[in-house]
C-alpha cells in the first residue's frame, strides 16, 4: 500500500519558474526522502530530511517537513528542461526495518 | 550511475511461467531491497535482504521469493506469473541504516502475456 500522496499529480511549468510538490504521509516516520525518476527507469536519491529537521537545502532543492501535519514539500527553484521527471517522496517508518514507502509521485514537465 | 546493475532490462513471459530477476549491489552495501512499480504508480516494497536473510516483507504473496548471496548480489523469483505482475521491478542497495539513502538500479521491465 502507498504511504502517502503527492500533490499535484502533474505539474507543467516554464523554464526558470519554481516548482513546488507536496507530499502527505500517514504514520510516524524516522525520515522522509525525495527521489527522481526519468522515463520509468531507476530512481535517483535527491535529499533526505530527518524527523527532527524542519528544512533542508541542496543546490536548487529545498525540502520542508511538518511532522505535526505529516506533510513535506519539495521546491525546485529556477527549473530547467532537464528537471522534467517524476518525483516521489518516500518515508522510512519508525517501527521497523528500512523499507521505503513511496507515494504515487508528481510528474513535472518543464518546457523551454 | 549508481553502481547497481539489474538484468535483464526487459523480458516477456507467459502467464503461469516462472521468472528470475538479478541485481548486483553497489560495492560495500550489505542490504538489498526489491520494489514493484506498476505503470503510473509509485514503487511498492516487496522485501529486503540483509546478510542473506529476509529482513522485512511487504504485502506480496509467497510466490514472490528472493535470495541474497555472500557477495551481496540478489535474485527475485516470481512463480506462477499473473498478468498483474507486469511491472517495472527495481532493486535498491543500501546499508542497514534508516538514515541511509538507497541506490537504485535501472530496473527490469517485465511483461506477462
Amino acid at each position: 500500500s502507498q504511504q502517502g500522496e503527492e500533490d499535484p499529480q502533474a505539474l507543467s511549468i516554464q523554464e526558470g519558474e519554481n516548482a513546488t510538490m507536496n507530499c502527505s504521509y500517514k504514520t510516524s516516520i524516522n525520515n522522509l526522502q525525495w527521489y527522481r525518476q526519468n522515463s520509468g527507469r531507476g530512481l535517483v536519491h535527491l535529499i533526505l530530511i530527518r524527523s527532527n529537521e524542519r528544512e533542508k537545502h541542496s543546490g536548487r532543492l529545498r525540502v520542508t517537513l511538518d511532522t505535526s501535519k505529516k506533510s513535506s514539500s519539495l521546491l525546485i527553484t529556477a527549473s530547467r528542461a532537464a528537471d522534467t521527471a517524476s518525483y516521489f517522496c518516500a518515508t522510512v517508518a519508525n517501527q521497523a526495518g528500512t523499507a521505503l514507502i513511496f507515494g504515487k509521485g508528481t510528474t513535472l514537465s518543464v518546457s523551454s | 550511475e549508481t553502481g547497481v546493475t539489474q538484468s535483464p532490462t526487459h523480458l516477456i513471459k507467459t502467464r503461469g511461467q516462472q521468472v528470475t530477476l538479478r541485481c548486483s549491489s553497489q560495492s560495500g552495501h550489505n542490504t538489498v531491497s526489491w520494489y514493484q512499480q506498476a505503470l503510473g504508480q509509485g514503487p511498492q516494497f516487496i522485501f529486503q535482504y540483509y546478510r542473506e536473510e529476509e529482513n522485512g516483507r511487504g504485502n506480496f504473496p509467497p510466490r514472490f521469493s528472493g535470495l541474497q548471496f555472500p557477495n551481496y548480489s540478489s535474485e527475485l523469483n516470481v512463480n506462477a506469473l499473473e498478468l498483474d505482475d507486469s511491472a517495472l521491478y527495481l532493486c535498491a542497495s543500501s546499508f542497514l541504516d534508516r538514515r541511509s539513502e538507497a541506490f537504485f538500479g535501472q530496473g527490469t521491465r517485465l511483461t506477462v502475456v
